[in-house]
C-alpha cells in the first residue's frame, strides 16, 4: 500500500499564476481533505471532498477550488496566486468523512 | 474557546525525562480529538483518536487523556528518547466535517 501520495513535491510559481496540486488517497479511502500549513502554524483546513462533492469548506477565498475524481483522487487548484499562498499544502485521506486521517508528504508551494 | 490551542509551544528535555503537553479545544459539539506526531521531512502520523470523556489511550511510552466537558486533552511521554523529537499536533472535530488543528508543540529531546 503506497499510502497517501502527493505531486509535485515542490513548486515555484509567480504571483498571478494558477497552480494545480494532486493527491492520491490511501487504498480504501474515499474522503480527501486539503490543508494549508504556513510556517509556525498548524495545518489550516481548506476543504473536504467526499463522493466527488465538496462537503465542507474552511475560511479560504474562492480562488481555492478543488475536485475529486471517481477513483477518489483529488486536485487542489489555486488561481491568481498571492505571495501569501506560499505554504506547505497537505492532503489527508480517510475512510469516511469523520474518521482518522492519513496524511501525504505535502507539496511545498513558493510564490515569488 | 473557539480555536484549538496547544501549550507549550516548544519544549526541550533530556533523554529519560517524562513530559506532557496540553491541548485545549471547543467543548461544544465535540465529536473527536486527534493527536498526531510530525517528524521533520515526514508526513504527520496519527497517534490517537479519542471520542469519549475520560478516555485514555496508550501506545508504548506515549499516552493521552481526554476531558470533553472542560475541553482539554493531555499527551504524556514517559522516558523521552531522541527519536521522540517531533512536533505534536492535536486536532478537534466539532460538529461538521472539518478538522481544526492547533499550532503544535515542538519537542526536542537531547541525548
Amino acid at each position: 500500500d503506497a499510502g497517501v501520495t502527493q505531486s509535485p513535491t515542490h513548486l515555484i510559481k509567480t504571483r498571478g499564476q494558477q497552480v494545480t496540486l494532486r493527491c492520491s488517497p490511501k487504498s480504501g479511502h474515499d474522503t480527501v481533505s486539503w490543508y494549508q500549513q504556513a510556517l509556525g502554524q498548524g495545518p489550516q483546513f481548506i476543504f473536504q471532498y467526499y463522493e466527488e462533492e465538496e462537503r465542507q469548506r474552511g475560511n479560504f477565498p474562492d480562488r481555492f477550488s478543488g475536485h475529486q475524481f471517481p477513483n477518489y483522487s483529488s486536485e487542489l487548484n489555486v488561481n491568481a496566486l498571492l505571495l501569501g499562498d506560499s505554504a506547505l499544502y497537505l492532503c489527508a485521506s480517510s475512510p469516511g468523512t469523520r474518521n482518522e486521517q492519513y496524511f501525504g508528504p505535502g507539496t511545498r508551494l513558493t510564490v515569488t | 474557546i473557539l480555536n484549538v490551542e496547544q501549550s507549550p509551544q516548544s519544549l526541550h528535555v533530556q533523554e529519560g525525562d517524562s513530559t506532557n503537553f496540553t491541548c485545549s479545544f471547543p467543548s461544544s459539539n465535540f465529536y473527536a480529538l486527534h493527536w498526531y506526531r510530525w517528524e521533520t521531512a515526514k508526513s504527520p502520523e496519527a497517534l490517537f483518536v479519542m471520542t469519549l470523556n475520560g478516555d485514555e489511550k496508550k501506545k508504548g511510552r506515549i499516552s493521552a487523556t481526554l476531558n470533553t466537558k472542560e475541553g482539554y486533552s493531555y499527551l504524556y511521554i514517559k522516558g523521552s528518547q531522541p527519536e521522540d523529537s517531533a512536533t505534536y499536533l492535536c486536532a478537534s472535530n466539532t460538529g461538521g466535517f472539518k478538522t481544526i488543528f492547533g499550532a503544535g508543540t515542538r519537542l526536542f529531546v537531547k541525548a
